[in-house]
């Protein structure tokens, strides 16, 4: 079955610490891959997307991903956190010719100021 | 002006109410979503529609009605609430050919007591 999974459940780091972020797909086709984020209490907005082309993207605030198509993973990295980066993140992935973007299960960040 | 715009934002009735969800776009995207967010912020599509029809239904229960009036709107009826039904509902849009990035709307966080 398609699924996208991501490894880490709940991370707490300290400000000014690097950070990466787990996401592995299990599709074998063309995938188009995102990194969304969830601010307490907001809907969700993307961080970045990759579709073709460079496999390290860069995307809004800092945050960037590298596709790695051999490990079927497309990794989450910022190199210094701040606070407020506190807040839910979701990997998220859709097939060529599906119809839906199937999201893993997120992981919370926690930034201790 | 709001991309996609869910209404209410927040919900609380009673068992065995039916309620109904508002969602519109004006971002001229075909195909409109329903995600139900759990109580673990697990993120699961319940429907797509693409311009007006039903594409995806995952094997959401039949109290569940979604109804697109037009491609600018999907609006989420549920009928006979149950407890369990507590969750936060998302809407969203994208373009279907070019399987980009959907947009969310803001959420609407149902509490059934």
């Amino acid at each position: 079955a398609q699924s996208v999974s991501q490894h880490n459940h709940h991370v707490i780091l300290s400000e000014a610490a690097s950070l990466e972020l787990g996401c592995n797909y299990s599709y074998g086709g063309t995938v188009n891959l995102f990194w969304y984020v969830q601010y307490p209490g907001q809907h969700l907005q993307l961080l970045l997307k990759y579709f073709s082309g460079d496999p390290l993207v860069k995307g809004i605030k800092g945050f960037e991903a590298e596709f790695i198509k051999s490990k079927f993973s497309f990794n989450l990295r910022k190199p210094s956190v701040q606070w407020s980066d506190t807040a839910e993140y979701f990997c998220a992935a859709i097939i060529k010719g599906a119809q839906k973007l199937v999201f893993g299960q997120g992981t919370r960040l926690t930034i201790n100021p | 002006d709001t991309a996609v715009s869910q209404t209410p934002k927040y919900l609380v009735t009673q068992m065995g109410n039916d309620k109904s969800i508002k969602c519109e776009q004006n971002l001229g995207h075909d195909t409109m979503y329903w995600y139900k967010q759990d109580s673990k912020k697990f993120l699961k599509i319940m429907f797509s529609y693409n311009n007006k029809e039903l594409i995806i239904n995952e094997t959401v229960p039949n109290r569940f009605s979604p109804k697109s009036p037009d491609k600018a709107h999907l609006n989420l009826h549920i009928n006979s609430l149950e407890l369990g039904d507590s969750a936060v509902y998302f809407c969203a849009s994208s373009h279907e050919q070019t399987r980009d990035e959907a947009f969310f709307g803001q959420g609407t966080r149902l509490t059934v007591v």
